[in-house]
């Protein structure tokens, strides 16, 4: 079956650096999104990865490693308003898109 | 200009309804999907149009059906509802053709909060 990964919740403080991990088992593999939701809202896109390696953009960075079915998402000098749901999807060789349940991240001051 | 709208933003119903969600993009998008998020805050893919063409039918009863009138437009219609029907739905559309290129980001509707009672 299919089977994306990741932690149901995480905390980190205001200012500091958080890594969001995404481990995946697909049929196939045509690239992975990382989305952002804030509670009541909808997800918002961040970061597309297909091949390996890191893409950076702002405070935010994603890494993807192909080998080890492993993503992880870097945050950097948190603010508050960066609490929220960040989840993890992934694109099947039939370019469906199979998602993780989400990791929520709360950030405290 | 809003880019991906639904109507209405909270349904309240009671058990057995008939009920519509309305959904427009206006990004000439080519591919249009409904999810369902739960409780636990899980994103459930139930289908993707098109060209007008339904290409995804997870595991939905089909007390749902899609209806999408032109590329513009895909809305939900769900019958005889059900308690385990609340959740929020969310319309999203991305530039995905059949046949080439993508996968390409989505871009989500504000959701629909449906409770049924």
């Amino acid at each position: 079956g299919q089977n994306i990964d990741q932690p149901t919740e995480m905390t980190a403080t205001e200012g500091a650096i958080v890594q969001i991990n995404c481990t995946y088992q697909t049929s196939g593999f045509n690239g992975l999104f990382w989305y952002q939701q804030h509670a009541g809202e909808a997800p918002t896109f961040l970061s597309y990865n297909v091949l390996d390696g890191l893409e950076e953009k702002g405070r935010f960075s994603s890494f993807l490693s192909r080998s080890k079915g492993y993503s992880y998402l870097l945050l950097k000098e948190l603010q508050m308003k960066d609490s929220a749901s960040y989840l993890c999807a992934v694109s099947d060789s039939n370019y469906q898109l199979i998602w993780g349940a989400g990791t929520k991240l709360i950030i405290k001051p | 200009d809003t880019a991906v709208s639904q109507t209405p933003k909270y349904l309240v119903t009671q058990m057995g309804n008939d009920k519509s969600i309305k959904c427009e993009q206006n990004l000439g998008h080519d591919t249009m999907y409904w999810y369902k998020q739960d409780s636990k805050k899980f994103l459930k893919i139930m289908f993707s149009y098109n060209n007008k063409e339904l290409i995804i039918n997870e595991t939905v009863p089909n007390r749902f059906s899609p209806k999408s009138p032109d590329k513009a437009h895909l809305n939900l219609h769900i019958n005889s509802l059900e308690l385990g029907d609340s959740a929020v739905y969310f319309c999203a559309s991305s530039q995905d053709k059949e046949g080439g290129g993508g996968p390409y980001e989505q871009y989500f509707g504000p959701g629909t909060r449906l409770t049924v009672t």
